[in-house]
């Protein structure tokens, strides 16, 4: 159990329907990051925040958005969802710069 | 260019027997980490080993242990006495100095199977 937390672990949903992923970081972690894994892209860091401020994004898409609050736990907001979002999303947690990241279970999203 | 590349889709290796999984990378900078993970088919990713680009020892940590090549620019995870529960997806993964950009940068993975 790496103590970062993710829910749902599951999610069907129709295409152009609206979700949110949440995650938790483990205890004292001030930095979040999501990342997409899917079979065509492999794992790609969509974006990262530390200590409630947007610190990098990577490859996440304008219908993506994500927040994290003042109790540092994390929200990854998916809209217009497309078949091609279809993925597992992790969110990891790290203490800092240097330190490693910690992976969630993932949420797996389908879009039907 | 790939920054991370794993070259061996699969592998196939008995039970007990060692195995190592191939990794290079590609960076300019000076400071740089690079991370093992695994995959199981359950879907979560468990870290195993990091390697820092200034560690002049290679990383160990029980069973698992990083062959780093600075050189080379290879960090090859090497599994002594392997287990059927070792059968996974690995990935490797680099960090960059990039200060505000602490993403990691995944390879494309390696599929293990062990046989009994």
């Amino acid at each position: 159990d790496s103590g970062v937390t993710q829910t749902p672990k599951h999610l069907i949903t129709a295409t152009g329907q609206r979700v949110t992923l949440r995650c938790s970081p483990r205890s004292g972690d001030l930095s979040v990051y999501w990342y997409q894994q899917s079979l065509d892209q492999g794992l790609q860091f969509l974006i990262q925040y530390y200590n409630g401020e947007e610190r990098a994004k990577g490859n996440i898409l304008e219908r993506f958005s994500a927040q994290q609050f003042p109790d540092l736990h994390s929200e990854l907001n998916l809209s217009s969802l497309e078949l091609g979002d279809s993925a597992l999303y992790f969110c990891a947690s790290s203490g800092g710069y240097t330190d490693t990241q910690y992976f969630g279970p993932g949420t797996r999203l389908t879009v039907l | 260019a790939q920054k991370i590349t794993q070259t061996q889709p699969g592998m196939f290796v008995q039970e007990k027997e060692a195995v190592t999984l191939d990794c290079t990378y590609d960076t300019s900078d000076q400071s740089y980490g690079l991370f093992w993970y695994k995959q199981p088919s359950s879907g979560e990713m468990i870290f195993l080993i990091y390697q820092g680009s200034y560690d002049e020892q290679n990383a160990t940590e029980g069973r698992y242990s990083l062959n780093f090549q600075k050189a080379r620019k290879s960090a090859n995870l090497v599994i002594s006495a392997s287990q059927l529960g070792d059968s996974a997806m690995y990935f490797c993964a680099m960090r960059e100095a990039e200060f505000g950009n602490e993403k990691l940068t995944f390879g494309t993975g390696t599929r293990l199977t062990i046989i009994p």
